[in-house]
């Protein structure tokens, strides 16, 4: 059973940069999913802002493409995939989730995110 | 960007009763639609893929149909745990996996 759980600051300063981990356990992030993140807040409720696949394709919400990096890691003691969010601004605070799709071979490979992690919140203030 | 529009925005149904969720794409996205269901702290659940087949454990009481840019949840006979909110998701077109902005249903 494929379990997911995001690591990372919860408090990060206007104009910095947002960092989390999703560390994966039973199976790899070479195996064949769409690794993504989503984050929830009030305003705009689920927001998806991006994917990487275990073939190293990767999406990204428009909006975000310019600040938002995610990326694979798989090492012998490594087994995670990470977000990075620059610049950024009180309106990127929320629950983050990490999920992943079973599929990643090609964009249409693709059946809805079915394991998630719990979640963590991330407030930007100063 | 597909934008995906639910409705209505709050639903109140009576234990028993039938509870029915619209979403509408700005476009034609085929059958690629999944619907989650979020409760209070908890992660989203996904519920349905590809229009209409559950995903595992899902009870049959939750069904979807639809094609083309009008789809619908339905809730067959509403129970107390089926209480959340509901985001339709579109996965048909590059670059964005659009989620609606979602559906809260309460007991009447």
């Amino acid at each position: 059973q494929v379990q997911l759980q995001e690591l990372g600051s919860a408090l990060v300063k206007p104009s910095g940069t947002l960092s989390l981990t999703c560390s994966v356990s039973g199976a790899s992030v070479t195996s064949n999913f769409w690794w993504t993140w989503v984050r929830q807040s009030p305003v705009k409720g689920l927001e998806w802002i991006g994917e990487v696949s275990h073939m190293g394709g990767s999406n990204y919400k428009p909006s975000l493409r310019s600040r938002v990096t995610i990326s694979i890691e798989k090492s012998w003691s490594q087994n995670h995939f990470s977000l990075r969010l620059e610049s950024v601004t009180a309106a990127d605070s929320g629950k983050y989730y990490c999920a992943g799709a079973t599929g990643g071979n090609g964009y249409n490979d693709y059946n809805g995110l079915d394991v998630w992690g719990p979640g963590t919140t991330v407030t930007v203030s100063s | 960007e597909i934008v995906m529009t639910q409705s209505p925005v709050t639903l109140s149904v009576s234990p028993g009763e039938r509870a029915t969720l619209s979403c509408r794409a700005s476009q034609s996205i085929d059958s690629d639609l999944a619907w989650y269901q979020l409760k209070p702290g908890q992660a989203p659940r996904l519920l349905i893929y590809r229009t209409s087949s559950r995903a595992t454990g899902v009870p049959a009481r939750f069904g979807g149909t639809g094609s083309g840019t009008e789809f619908t949840l339905t809730i067959s006979s509403l129970q107390s745990e089926d209480i959340a909110v509901y985001y339709c998701q579109q996965y048909h077109q590059r670059p964005s996996r659009t989620f609606g902005r979602g559906t809260k249903v309460e007991i009447k």
